[in-house]
């Protein structure tokens, strides 16, 4: 089946510092990717959806500039977490839905803690 | 806007029963309405799409029902196994944009 990577799995970064984390569709071309961050015991938030080579389109309440997405490739998205704060600490997953088709795959997330 | 309600609460059984989880959605009825599997620490798995005009769908022991009148979703687990254990999510597209959104999952304990 179709395969979403997740890059880094784990990542501690310091206060203030800027953390990258990826995704990659492995075996299909995904126009459209997705992020999104979970908190323990909670669902998972949309925060943005990335477009192979346009803008990332928000969900409300979501700073744009503090988390930079770049959809350079159709099979690469990146997600920029900018001068991070502890309260940034969470587990960031991406999605990717094929160029065909509705079913959407997920990577296996990336856990961000901002010490 | 779209609120997805799922049983917060844990739901236990025993090994070999069936499972039934429910997901109730307000406002517009989706195009089609997905359940996904979450382990602790995991990204979802995909497990079960079904479409607007579809009252159910099986895959092996996996069965979903959707039904647009009462906006309820049903997700059948037969035969459970310990091994089915896990938080399982409810999604459905956010404006027929293909963006999806989660209920907070139920999560499910099978015992032996």
């Amino acid at each position: 089946g179709a395969v979403v990577s997740q890059h880094p799995s784990r990542v501690i970064c310091k206060s203030g510092t800027s953390v990258k984390i990826e995704c990659r569709s492995l075996d299909f071309q995904a126009t459209t990717m997705f992020w999104y961050r979970q908190f323990p015991k909670q669902s998972l938030m949309l925060m943005a959806t990335s477009n192979e080579g346009s803008k990332a389109t928000y969900e409300q309440g979501v700073e744009k500039d503090k988390f930079l997405i770049n959809h350079a490739s159709l099979t690469l998205s990146t997600l920029t977490v900018t001068s991070a704060h502890p309260e940034d600490s969470s587990f960031y997953i991406c999605s990717a839905r094929a160029s065909s088709g509705n079913t959407i795959y997920f990577g296996e997330g990336s856990w961000l803690t901002v010490v | 806007s779209q609120k997805i309600e799922q049983n917060s609460e844990a739901l236990n059984i025993q090994e070999g029963k069936t499972a039934t989880l429910t997901c109730n959605y307000t406002n517009y009825s989706p195009a089609y309405l997905q359940w996904y599997r979450q382990d602790p620490g995991r990204g979802p798995v995909f497990l079960l799409l079904i479409r607007e005009n579809e009252k159910e769908k099986r895959k092996e022991r996996l069965k979903v029902t959707f039904d647009t009148t009462l906006k309820q979703s049903l997700f059948h687990i037969t035969a459970s196994q310990p091994a089915d254990s896990a938080t399982y999510l409810c999604a459905l597209d956010k404006g027929g944009y293909n963006k999806l959104i989660f209920g907070a999952g139920t999560r499910l304990a099978v015992h032996p």
